[in-house]
């Protein structure tokens, strides 16, 4: 299977601050998702983003297929954006097979 | 927008004993998806469903089977709960279309005693 590495596996930041999460991924893919889990465990459907660039807010996203990596930037945080951060990629026909990184524990504190 | 519901939040059980997760998902999708989550490890999928009554195997399917009787519906079953199974549970629904989103449930946390 694809294999996919997250970094930084932890990050704390001032309220604020801005932030990049990175996802690099070992094979061509079909579909590339971003979650965020909440500290309730909910996974929350940010982006689907196979390539190109995209923005929800003070979230964006852009994936680089062609280098296999992919890079959610986070701006102006705030404390609910804390939680741990996920990228899943899907690869086949059907795109039904998806593999997660390890994800990114994010802490905002005021 | 959709919604995909798990019937338990937390559960406990004793070694040996069957469990069922339940989960309903309510937009009609072809495809639902079991996968456990342990610190560390990120989410595997243990087994997935494309349709009524097909399944196919994960990553890790081992200790585990699945049924499929309606579309909206899709439970995941623990013959004989042992404690390495002690894990969150997510279920996820996604359409057919190949660049549709997977949406989650909010998870059972099982522990097995």
């Amino acid at each position: 299977g694809i294999q996919v590495e997250q970094s930084p596996p932890d990050l704390i930041l001032q309220e604020g601050a801005n932030s990049t999460l990175r996802c690099n991924f070992s094979d061509s893919v079909n579909n590339l998702q971003w979650f965020h889990q909440n500290p309730w465990g909910q996974l929350i459907n940010l982006f689907y983003i196979p390539s190109g660039t995209k923005q929800n807010g003070r979230l964006s996203a852009t994936t680089v297929a062609t280098e296999r990596y992919s890079l959610l930037y986070i701006s102006s945080s705030q404390t609910t954006d804390s939680g741990v951060y996920f990228c899943a990629v899907g690869e086949g026909t059907t795109g039904n097979q998806f593999y997660f990184g390890t994800g990114t524990s994010l802490t905002v504190i005021p | 927008d959709v919604k995909v519901t798990q019937s338990s939040r937390y559960l406990v059980k004793r070694t040996g004993e069957k469990v069922f997760l339940e989960c309903v998902q309510d937009m009609d999708h072809e495809n639902m998806f079991w996968y456990r989550q342990d610190p560390g490890l990120g989410l595997r999928l243990i087994y997935f469903s494309y349709d009524v009554k097909m399944k196919e195997k994960g990553d890790i399917p081992e200790g585990y089977s699945v049924s499929r009787e309606k579309k909206e519906r899709f439970s995941l079953i623990l013959e004989s709960a042992s404690t390495n199974q002690t894990s969150m549970y997510l279920c996820a629904s996604r359409s057919g279309l190949i660049n549709e989103k997977l949406f989650f449930g909010s998870g059972t946390q099982l522990s097995v005693l």
